[in-house]
C-alpha cells in the first residue's frame, strides 16, 4: 500500500536557525497536505500543494512540491519557539483518506 | 462556532471494558474519520465513514467499532479485544468525502489509559 515518510523525526534548533523537514511517497500524489500539531494539541491544517514543482509561502514557511509529484519539503526561516510543534505530510489515498507521515518533531532552544 | 467535539477528554479503562469515545461536528461534513497516536508517533487510520450508515475499517481496526447514525456523530467504541488502547485518538471530519483535495479538521482528542 501507500507509504509515506517523513525526515527527520526529531530536530533541535537553536532560535533563529532554519529548518527543513522532508517528506517522500511511494506513489504519485495528486496532491499534498501539509499539518502542525503543537504538544498536546491536534493536527491543524497548514497548506495543500497541487501542481507539479509548486512553491508557497506563508511567512517564514516555504512549502515545495516536487517535479514528480512524490516528494515534498517544508523549511521554516529563522525559527521561533511559537515555531515548537510536530509537521506532518499527508497525501490522499484511495480518494477518501489520507496517509500521514510519521512527522517531525521540531524543537525551539530560546 | 462550527467544529467537532470530542469527549471526554480523558478517559480511563479498566480491563475486560469497553468504552466510547464521543465525536460531534456542526461543520454538515459528509465524511469523519478516527485516527489513533501514540506517544511521538504518526497518525494511524482506525476507521472512516463517508456518509450515514456507512463505515469502512482503516488500517488499525482490530478492537475497535463504530456507528453513523447521524451525520453529525460518529462514535467510536474501544473494546476489550484491544489489548492496548492507550493512545491519543483523534476524530476529524472532512466536506466532500471524494474530494481529496478538501483538507481534515481535527477535534481536540481523547487521551485513553489502562486502569
Amino acid at each position: 500500500g501507500q507509504q509515506v515518510m517523513q525526515i527527520p523525526q526529531y530536530q533541535h534548533v537553536q532560535e533563529g536557525e532554519d529548518f527543513t523537514t522532508y517528506c517522500n511517497s511511494s506513489t504519485t500524489l495528486s496532491n499534498i497536505q501539509w499539518y502542525k500539531q503543537r504538544p498536546g494539541g491536534h493536527p491543524v491544517f497548514l497548506i495543500q500543494l497541487v501542481k507539479s514543482g509548486e512553491v508557497k509561502k506563508q511567512k517564514r514557511l516555504t512549502f515545495q512540491f516536487g517535479e514528480a509529484k512524490k516528494n515534498s519539503s517544508l523549511h521554516i526561516t529563522a525559527t521561533q519557539t511559537t515555531d515548537v510543534g510536530t509537521y506532518f505530510c499527508a497525501g490522499p489515498h484511495a480518494g477518501n483518506m489520507l496517509t500521514f507521515g510519521g512527522g517531525t518533531r521540531l524543537m525551539v532552544k530560546p | 462556532d462550527g467544529g467537532i467535539t470530542q469527549s471526554p477528554k480523558y478517559l480511563f479503562r479498566k480491563e475486560g471494558q469497553n468504552v466510547t469515545l464521543s465525536c460531534e461536528q456542526n461543520l454538515n461534513h459528509d465524511a469523519m474519520y478516527w485516527y489513533r497516536q501514540d506517544p511521538g508517533q504518526g497518525l494511524r487510520l482506525i476507521y472512516y465513514s463517508q456518509i450515514v450508515n456507512d463505515f469502512q475499517k482503516g488500517d488499525i481496526a482490530e478492537g475497535y467499532s463504530v456507528s453513523r447514525e447521524k451525520k453529525e456523530s460518529f462514535p467510536l467504541t474501544v473494546t476489550s479485544a484491544q489489548k492496548n488502547p492507550t493512545a491519543f485518538y483523534l476524530c476529524a471530519s472532512r466536506t466532500h468525502p471524494g474530494d481529496s483535495n478538501q483538507p481534515q479538521h481535527f477535534g481536540d482528542g481523547t487521551r485513553l489509559s489502562i486502569l
